[in-house]
């Protein structure tokens, strides 16, 4: 059972827009910043998204995040068959002193 | 170019320990807390323990609280995950990641290595 709490799974078609919502507590998203990694098959995971809303260099205006209160969602518009993916939220929990991941989502295009 | 490489893995016998390491380059790497992440056969990635960037302060996940150690070497910049009493719970892919923070209690990670297998059996 994960800290954060992720739907097992979310698909779209492609073109459409989907979001993936992440459930903490107060003292983990409550009053951390959360970050978004893409983990392609056979790949290493890759930041996406990190202090709720930031994009690094290279990652596409497709993907958008936010957050408020304890929930942070992401958002991703124009989908390809390329984003088919697993996706994780993370964050620093204070209760625990220790970082935590959601469960993951199972994105299909 | 940044890299973070693995090594270590290997099969293990339920009980026994086993030392990981990473060899970081391409960046400066004093400045940058490191934290180990695992992905299990069919599991989600799991947080497992991070080293702050001077190494005066880790933090460990509970599932491997008292049974795993990491200690780092800035000067050859390398970090290294003791793993002991082993389990087969704990056979999964470990990675070596950044932490964009120096403490490692911000948990920004934004770069992977490629993993190293652990199989405990």
């Amino acid at each position: 059972q994960s800290v954060l709490t992720q739907p097992p799974s979310v698909s779209a078609a492609p073109g459409q827009s989907v979001t993936i919502s992440c459930s903490g507590r107060s003292p983990n998203i409550g009053i951390n910043s959360v970050s978004w990694y893409q983990h392609l098959p056979g790949a290493a995971p890759k930041l996406l998204i990190f202090d709720n809303t930031k994009r690094p260099s290279g990652i596409p205006d497709r993907f958008s995040g936010s957050k408020s209160g304890t929930s942070a969602t992401l958002g991703i518009t124009g989908l390809q068959t390329g984003d088919e993916a697993d996706y994780y939220c993370g964050t620093w929990d204070a209760a625990l002193s220790a970082g935590v991941f959601g469960g993951g989502t199972k994105l299909t295009v | 170019q940044m890299q973070l490489v693995e090594s270590g893995g290997g099969v293990v016998q339920p009980g026994r320990s086993l030392r990981l390491s990473c060899e970081a380059s391409g960046f400066n790497f004093s400045h940058y807390a490191i934290l180990w992440v695992r992905q299990a056969p069919g599991k989600g990635l799991e947080w497992l323990a991070v080293i702050s960037s001077d190494g005066f302060n880790q933090y460990y996940a509970d599932s491997v609280k008292g049974r795993f150690a990491v200690s780092r070497d800035n000067s050859k910049n390398t970090v290294t995950l003791q793993l002991s009493s082993l389990r087969a719970d704990d056979s999964a892919l470990y990675y070596c990641t950044r932490d964009m923070s120096k403490t490692g209690t911000v948990f920004i990670v934004d770069h992977w290595g490629l993993g190293t297998l652990v199989t405990v059996s």
